[in-house]
C-alpha cells in the first residue's frame, strides 16, 4: 500500500496521559499535514511540513501539543496531559506541493482518539 | 465571518436528480479551491479542483465565481453512492503573499434515495 498510513487507527487513553500518534506519507510527498476532526465539523488545521521544517502551526495547538518531522520521512504527533476536549479524529495528511502543482492533499485513515 | 461557508445540509434528493452546492470564502486573494469527498467515517478524498474557468469531469462540474467569492459544485443524475459530505476546500494567501495552508469548510450532507 502506498498510501498515506497512521497509527494506531484507535487510542482510548485516561484523561492526564500522554499519547503519541504516527504517520508515515506518501514517499515522494514533501509536506505533510495534521488535521484534527470532531463529529460534524470539517478537518481543523493542526500544523503542517515542508520536508523536515514546520512551517505553520494553528492557534488550535497548544503547548501540550508537539509535531515533528525529523529526518523529513514520518511524522509524530504527541498530546500531553490529554483532555476530553482533545477526543477526536487525528487525520494525517501528505501533497507534493511545486509552483507547478494544484496542491492536493491524500489523507491517511486517521486516528480516533477518546479521551475517558 | 468564517473563512469558509456552507450550508451543511442534509440535501435529500431522488436518485437521478440535479443538486447544487454553494462554498463562499472571506479572503479574496484565495488561489487555489477544490472539492472533498468524505464518506461515513472515512478520510476526505479529493473530488476534483476548482479552475477559474470552471470545470467538469463526468457528472461532477465544479465552478468559481471570485468577484462573490464562492465556489459550486453541480451533481447531474446523481446516484445512491453520491451519497456522502462534500467538502469545500480553499488556499488562502497569507499576510506576506505566501501560500496558505488549506482550509476546509464543515460540509455539506447529501443523501441520494431510490
Amino acid at each position: 500500500d502506498t498510501g498515506v498510513s497512521q497509527d494506531p487507527r484507535h487510542k482510548i487513553t485516561k484523561r492526564g496521559q500522554n499519547v503519541t500518534f504516527r504517520c508515515d506519507p506518501i514517499s515522494e510527498h514533501n509536506r505533510l499535514y495534521w488535521y484534527r476532526q470532531t463529529l460534524g465539523q470539517g478537518p481543523e488545521f493542526l500544523t503542517y511540513f515542508q520536508n523536515e521544517a514546520q512551517l505553520e502551526k494553528s492557534r488550535l495547538l497548544s503547548d501540550r501539543f508537539s509535531a515533528e518531522r525529523p529526518k523529513g520521512s514520518f511524522s509524530t504527533l504527541e498530546i500531553q496531559r490529554t483532555e476530553q476536549g482533545d477526543s477526536a479524529m487525528y487525520l494525517c495528511a501528505s501533497s507534493l506541493a511545486s509552483r507547478e502543482t494544484n496542491e492536493k492533499l491524500f489523507f491517511g485513515s486517521g486516528t480516533q482518539l477518546s479521551v475517558l | 465571518r468564517k473563512e469558509v461557508e456552507q450550508d451543511p445540509g442534509p440535501f435529500n434528493v431522488p436518485e437521478g436528480a440535479t443538486v447544487a452546492f454553494n462554498c463562499t470564502y472571506s479572503n479574496s486573494a484565495s488561489q487555489s479551491f477544490f472539492w472533498y469527498r468524505q464518506d461515513c467515517r472515512k478520510e476526505p478524498k479529493l473530488l476534483m479542483s476548482v479552475y477559474s474557468s470552471g470545470n467538469e469531469d463526468g457528472r461532477f462540474t465544479a465552478q468559481l465565481n471570485r468577484a462573490s467569492q464562492y465556489i459550486s459544485l453541480l451533481i447531474r443524475d446523481s446516484k445512491l453512492s453520491d451519497s456522502a459530505t462534500y467538502l469545500c476546500v480553499v488556499i488562502p494567501m497569507n499576510y506576506g503573499g505566501s501560500q496558505g495552508n488549506l482550509i476546509f469548510g464543515k460540509g455539506t450532507k447529501l443523501s441520494v434515495k431510490p
